[in-house]
């Protein structure tokens, strides 16, 4: 499978800025995923990631709080904006595979809001 | 869009096996079951999908009755580094994923 990764691993910002994550693949994938998990929950689906197009946003996220970009085949970035302590999470992002029908997923990025 | 019970968490020792069962009465005809491992402060990571019926690979083993209404992830002689959190899945063909809320499995000496 290709390798994922994500910048940054961590980060702690003050309420109120925004933080920026990418998420780089090593080959050109078609669909990639972002995800936030709070602490101690499960994965919640943010939005699908389309190249060349407008991100496609589950329900509960806005593009003005969480937009995103996909600007080719093997990169990604999602940013989260306006931050508050209850934004403080892990976000993940991930590709999806057609061969295996499955998705994999990238280390995340621990975000901590003061 | 199927909705998947697991036990919230599940105790065994080294050297069992340990069986997770999932529950998805609703699952459609085209969704398969997929199944996920989380260690703290990681991704997940794919383990297993099946369809029907049994599917074995090097790691575990996933078996899935005739009606499909559930899943058994099977864990052989499972170790300390076995423990994590198990995630099913049951995806239909436009591959948006959708997490439950897993089962915590704590693998004891």
């Amino acid at each position: 499978s290709a390798v994922i990764s994500q910048k940054p691993s961590r980060d702690i910002c003050q309420r109120g800025t925004s933080l920026t994550i990418q998420c780089q693949v090593d080959s050109q994938v078609t669909m990639m995923f972002w995800y936030r998990q709070q602490p101690g929950q499960s994965l919640t689906l943010i939005a699908t990631a389309n190249q060349g197009s407008e991100a496609t946003y589950e329900s509960g996220f806005v593009i003005d709080k969480f937009p995103i970009s996909r600007p080719n085949l093997t990169f990604s970035t999602l940013t989260v904006s306006n931050l508050s302590p209850e934004d403080s999470s892990i976000y993940l992002c991930s590709y999806y595979r057609t061969d295996t029908d499955t998705q994999y997923f990238g280390p995340g990025t621990r975000l901590t809001v003061l | 869009l199927a909705k998947t019970t697991q036990p919230i968490s599940m105790d065994s020792y080294e050297g069992q096996e340990v069986n997770i069962t999932c529950s998805h009465n609703n699952i459609a005809t085209n969704d398969y079951i997929t199944w996920y491992q989380q260690f703290p402060s990681q991704g997940p990571r794919f383990i297993i999908q099946g369809y029907k019926t049994k599917v074995t690979n090097e790691v575990a083993s996933l078996f899935i009755p005739a009606d499909r209404k559930s899943s058994t992830l099977s864990l052989p002689r499972v170790s300390l580094s076995d423990t994590a959190v198990y995630y099913c899945l049951v995806v239909p063909n436009f591959n948006k994923f959708y997490f439950g809320s897993g089962t915590k499995l704590n693998v004891k000496p």
